[in-house]
């Protein structure tokens, strides 16, 4: 059975640009975070997806966004992009997303706004 | 809102020896679900361990287990016959039962290292 797949693992772009990040999740399962990792800040929550409808999401300006697709790939979006956006982006799985449910994690797409 | 603290940012062992990682939480819920996860440097999380707060025994996954002390809000992780593979960053995560949204809490993580 495939993991969960991030793409691109590596990404670099400059202040002001757009970016797009996918997920794959492992199949069969409908639920799908979205999780940033950086140094100062640690990992914190952006958002989840379960059958296409956002249910939950963390304090993160507006410029984040993301979507889910039927087939429950889900991509997440930075417009504008500032310098601090420069993090590890991680991408999770899971059956339903109730709590407590076990997680599955990508490794992650690592972005450098220059 | 619900709070996870790793006081240790690094910590070291021999192989063979044991560790132990502390986490505390701060929550006023009741019904949670407790975890502990482990990056590599693959930087893909994994994990290692967890723990439902109605339950009075401590989990325990092979050399992994944990000291649940709920009324301290206390959640380390003890990590026996360390192995050189045990070397990386471990998070300790909180999620209330009842959360739809996979929205998990972590601490700061503690970087282990595991020497031969």
């Amino acid at each position: 059975k495939a993991g969960v797949t991030q793409t691109p693992r590596y990404l670099i772009k400059t202040r002001g640009q757009q970016v797009t990040l996918s997920c794959s999740p492992i199949s069969g399962h409908r639920s799908v975070s979205w999780y940033q990792q950086t140094p100062g800040q640690g990992l914190q929550f952006l958002f989840e997806y379960f059958s296409e409808t956002q249910r939950n999401k963390g304090n993160f300006p507006g410029r984040f966004s993301g979507r889910q697709f039927s087939n429950s790939r889900s991509e997440m979006n930075v417009s504008t992009l500032e310098l601090g956006d420069s993090a590890l982006y991680l991408c999770a799985s899971s059956f339903t997303g109730t709590g407590g449910e076990k997680l599955f994690f990508g490794s992650g797409t690592q972005l450098s706004v220059l | 809102a619900q709070t996870v603290t790793q006081s240790q940012p690094e910590m070291s062992v021999q192989e063979a020896e044991t560790v132990t990682l502390s986490c505390t939480y701060d929550t006023s819920e009741n019904n949670y679900y407790l975890f502990w996860y482990k990056q590599p440097p693959s930087r893909q999380m994994i994990l290692v361990i967890r723990q439902e707060a109605y339950k009075q025994q401590n989990a325990t996954e092979n050399r992994f287990s944990v000291n649940f002390q709920k009324a301290a809000k206390s959640f380390s992780l003890k990590i026996s016959d360390s192995q050189l593979g045990d070397t990386a960053m471990y998070f300790c995560a909180f999620i209330h039962v009842n959360n739809a949204g996979n929205m998990l809490t972590f601490g700061g993580g503690t970087r282990l290292m595991v020497k031969p």
